[in-house]
């Protein structure tokens, strides 16, 4: 069945830092989705990617969809503390293993 | 709107007993999922509904697992007999249109079975 994969799996920056986390499904995807789960809460979805290569920005966060549609990824430029949570790409429903930053000030 | 509702927050109880978590999906979402999490196996997709109908139960880990919706506003996943290692946090999440768009997540249901 389709997979998605994340990388890597934990992450601890500096504020002020970039960060980078990656996504890769085993199959080609309609569309991608993203979320934030900050410690002890709930997924909340961030942004959702449908066209080949497309790329989303909110503020800081830079976000990829590869021209396969297989892979994609989250760019968080310059970090802040309240950048720190797990962060989630999604496909058809399935969930990458999540992407955990910390971020000491 | 209050979004997703999901009762109870946390429920702790003895092996072998049934589970009920409840959930209220926001109006008008037409897509209603169930998830498990756990640190081992991260989010997995249990199983999930459109307009009220079980469309993909594949991710149920067994038969001690089933899940129901009898109407647009409310849904149920049930345990019996419950184990320790269904021990994990279950969210259920609705939303409008399928896969094409947001996920709106409740707050989940911490369950501990001891």
């Amino acid at each position: 069945g389709q997979q998605v994969m994340q990388i890597p799996q934990y992450q601890h920056v500096q504020e002020g830092e970039d960060f980078t986390t990656y996504c890769n499904s085993s199959t080609t995807l309609s569309n991608i989705q993203w979320y934030k789960q900050r410690p002890g809460g709930h997924p909340v979805f961030l942004i959702q990617l449908v066209k080949s290569g497309e790329v989303k920005k909110q503020k800081r966060l830079t976000f990829q969809f590869g021209e396969a549609k297989k892979n994609s990824s989250l760019h968080i430029t310059a970090t802040q503390t309240t950048d720190v949570g797990t962060y989630f790409c999604a496909g058809r429903g399935r969930f990458g293993a999540g992407t955990r930053l910390t971020v000491k000030p | 709107d209050a979004g997703v509702i999901q009762s109870p927050r946390h429920e702790v109880t003895e092996m072998g007993q049934e589970v009920t978590l409840r959930c209220k999906p926001i109006s008008g979402h037409d897509y209603l999922f169930w998830y498990r999490q756990t640190m081992m196996r991260g989010l997995e997709l249990l199983i999930y509904f459109n307009n009220n109908v079980p469309i993909d139960d594949s991710g149920m880990p067994e038969d001690r697992f089933s899940a129901k919706m009898p109407n647009a506003s409310f849904s149920t996943l049930k345990i019996q007999p419950s184990e320790p290692r269904d021990s994990a946090v279950y969210f259920c999440a609705s939303s409008w249109a399928g896969r094409n768009y947001g996920y709106t997540f409740g707050s989940g249901t911490r369950l501990t079975i001891v």
